[in-house]
């Protein structure tokens, strides 16, 4: 079956460094691939999404790129604030099959000042 | 944000009693989903519903059944409660029928805790 594989946390990171998260993931076909984000308490919010190989998505300074040779989606931000702190959760879905998702882990994600 | 509500967000049982979550959506989309969130596992997908009384199973449905009588509700129910299935328990919704109907909408989240 579908699966996805994203680096385990926590990462830890002073604000303003760079931050990646890596998510590989394995499907018959092409997928719709997407990141998730948890803050504290909360539920998940649609942070990017890519439909197609070569795809980038970007939201609020993050990125992240279909890499169908890879079967890649990394997630990339330049310089991380306190407030990015949260669960980040890379997903797949093939909108034919109702675009269930199928979800990676998670990584946690702690930004200090 | 999507009109989405879970009820309750919190509930404490003991094992063995039934217990039933209730997904509440004023967005009229079709599919309607109930995952549930642990440690490690990110969040797994219990069942889910194309339509009013068409429903499905998903990765981890043992234990749980579903019913969806009109388009905004969706009911998740453990027959039985067991200490396994203390979790965090999400609703979500999409609507492939729309431009961007590829993206599921989250719900705030049922925390359940088995005694």
């Amino acid at each position: 079956g579908d699966s996805v594989t994203q680096m385990e946390g926590p990462v830890t990171l002073s604000e303003e460094a760079c931050l990646t998260i890596n998510c590989t993931y394995t499907a018959t076909g092409y997928p719709s691939l997407f990141w998730y984000v948890q803050y504290p308490g909360e539920g998940l919010q649609l942070l990017l999404k890519a439909t197609k190989a070569d795809d980038k998505g970007s939201n609020k300074g993050f990125e992240a790129t279909y890499r169908k040779e890879t079967t890649s989606f990394h997630l990339e931000k330049g310089s991380v604030q306190v407030s990015d702190s949260a669960v980040y959760f890379c997903a797949l879905s093939f909108k034919a099959a109702g675009n269930k998702l199928t979800f990676g882990g998670g990584t946690r994600v702690l930004v200090k000042p | 944000d999507a009109g989405i509500t879970q009820s309750p967000r919190h509930k404490v049982t003991e094992t063995g009693t039934p217990v039933t979550l209730r997904c509440h959506q004023t967005e009229n989309h079709r599919y309607m989903y109930w995952y549930r969130q642990d440690p490690g596992h990110g969040l797994r997908l219990i069942h889910y519903s194309y339509g009013v009384k068409d429903t499905d199973k998903g990765e981890v449905s043992d234990g749980y059944s579903v019913s969806r009588s009109k388009t905004e509700d969706f009911l998740l129910t453990l027959e039985s409660a067991t200490s396994s299935q203390t979790s965090v328990y999400f609703c979500a919704i999409s609507d492939s029928r729309l431009p961007l109907g590829d993206e599921q909408f989250f719900g705030p989240g049922t925390r359940l805790t088995v005694l």
